[in-house]
């Protein structure tokens, strides 16, 4: 059973053309949502954490936002460098139990 | 401020050899620490975490282990390695205190088994 759940699979975008990523949970007593930034071959990099619903963050042209259900991670006006695969992962009740989705692959054209 | 460091980066291994992973943490201490595995294409797999010297928790069995020998130090390790081993791992840690464990990430190894 899917835990976490993320769409598009990939996306592409002109730079300049703002758009969205979704992270949809089905995990109970949610303890924290994480944003990730994974580049070819390297291990992600961490952008945000998020609590509790109605909770948002931003970093540079990125902002992450939460609901009871899923977590949207926008993109202002992206740019060629922001172009790498983004990850979002859940933490349940149980400290130890972390739940990853497969990523969005996004790419900026210039 | 806190580092973490994986070894090798890559590694090229036939099929039933042994198998041994290392991960350091600098700038912190008594972390939490975990390795992942990730597949092509697939979200990561959380394979084992310890809170401490000696106490490690496996969440997938299969023929990996771990071992915590220094606090900062956590070690991936394989008798005999399966095709099926092969993958990108990861190790990362958090901190012991707070609400959430914020994980963060090292540099990861490509481990390819022939």
């Amino acid at each position: 059973e899917d835990q976490v759940t993320q769409s598009p699979e990939a996306l592409r975008l002109q730079e300049g053309e703002s758009s969205s990523l979704n992270c949809s949970y089905t995990v109970s007593g949610l303890r924290g949502l994480f944003w990730y930034r994974q580049d070819p071959g390297k291990g992600p990099e961490f952008l945000f954490t998020l609590y509790s619903a109605g909770e948002e963050k931003e970093k540079e042209r990125l902002k992450a936002t939460l609901t009871k259900k899923e977590s949207f991670l926008h993109i202002t006006a992206p740019k060629p460098e922001d172009s790498a695969t983004y990850l979002c992962a859940v933490q349940a009740p149980n400290f130890n139990k972390f739940y990853f989705g497969s990523g969005t692959k996004l790419n900026v054209k210039p | 401020s806190q580092t973490i460091h994986q070894w090798p980066a890559t590694l090229v291994q036939p099929v039933g050899s042994p198998l041994s992973l290392e991960c350091t943490v600098e700038g912190t201490s008594n972390p939490n620490l975990y390795w992942y595995r990730q597949a092509a294409g697939r979200g990561l797999q959380l394979l084992f975490y310890s809170v401490g010297i000696g106490q490690i928790s496996s969440e997938v069995p299969q023929n990996l282990s771990a071992s915590r020998p220094q606090d900062r130090q956590f070690i991936l390790s394989s008798k005999k390695l399966l095709l099926s081993d092969s993958g990108f791992y990861l190790c990362a840690w958090s901190l012991t205190s707070g609400p959430t464990d914020t994980q963060y990430f090292g540099p990861g190894t490509r481990l390819t088994v022939l």
